[in-house]
């Protein structure tokens, strides 16, 4: 069964700073996956999909790797702003499956 | 606006009473699901419909239903709510369930507390 993992758990750090989020999945057989950003209280906003054929990609200042073969796939966000601070998740679709597995995220705070 | 929608937001029932969580897209979205989300136990998938009348049942369905009659509304129903289902509920929706490309976008969540 697909395991989906996020380290870290929770971050913080100052403003301008470029951060990674790392996600990590235990079966490399994936059709996509996906980041999304969840603000307190609010409801999940896809940022990134990378489907199993690509490597990476970006949206302004996020950009998202994939490396299936290590189980790997990175969030880069440069000049981090206050207003990133937020909740990222990512969700694995894999074996076949419609049922996605998400990870339980990486709680950012970014401060002034 | 593209949107998928959910009511109530915020519901506070009783044990046993029966209720519904409405959901509805107007994308014309094929695939539709729900998720309920956890601390610590982070999201997880309750049931999911691939289209009209087609529906299946994802991790934690126990306890849940639901009905696809038509294409933009996917209602969960809690015949007998337990405390154990306290928690956030979201509807999700996607174009056509292909698994390499398709791309969920969530409703704003349903957070229900069950008495």
């Amino acid at each position: 069964k697909q395991e989906v993992t996020q380290i870290p758990a929770a971050l913080s750090v100052p403003e301008g700073e470029n951060l990674v989020l790392n996600c990590s999945f235990t079966d490399s057989a994936i059709y996509n996956l996906q980041w999304f950003r969840q603000d307190p209280g609010k409801g999940l906003t896809s940022l990134l999909l990378i489907q199993s054929s690509q490597r990476e990609q970006t949206s302004g200042r996020l950009n998202a790797s994939l490396d299936k073969s290590s189980g790997r796939s990175t969030l880069y966000i440069a000049a981090s702003q206050p207003g990133d601070s937020a909740t990222y998740l990512c969700a694995v679709r894999s074996g076949g499956s419609y049922i996605p597995t998400f990870g339980r995220g990486t709680s950012l705070i970014v401060h002034p | 606006e593209a949107q998928v929608t959910q009511n109530p937001r915020y519901l506070i029932t009783v044990t046993g009473k029966k209720l519904t969580v409405t959901c509805s897209q107007n994308m014309n979205h094929e695939y539709m699901s729900w998720y309920r989300q956890d601390p610590g136990l982070g999201l997880r998938q309750i049931y999911y419909s691939m289209n009209v009348e087609v529906t299946d049942k994802g991790d934690v369905p126990e306890g849940y239903k639901v009905s696809r009659k038509e294409k933009r509304n996917f209602p969960l129903i809690l015949e007998s709510p337990s405390p154990n289902q306290t928690s956030l509920y979201f509807c999700a929706s996607s174009s056509s369930g292909d698994l390499n490309t398709d791309t969920q976008y969530f409703g704003p969540g349903t957070r229900l507390t069950v008495l």
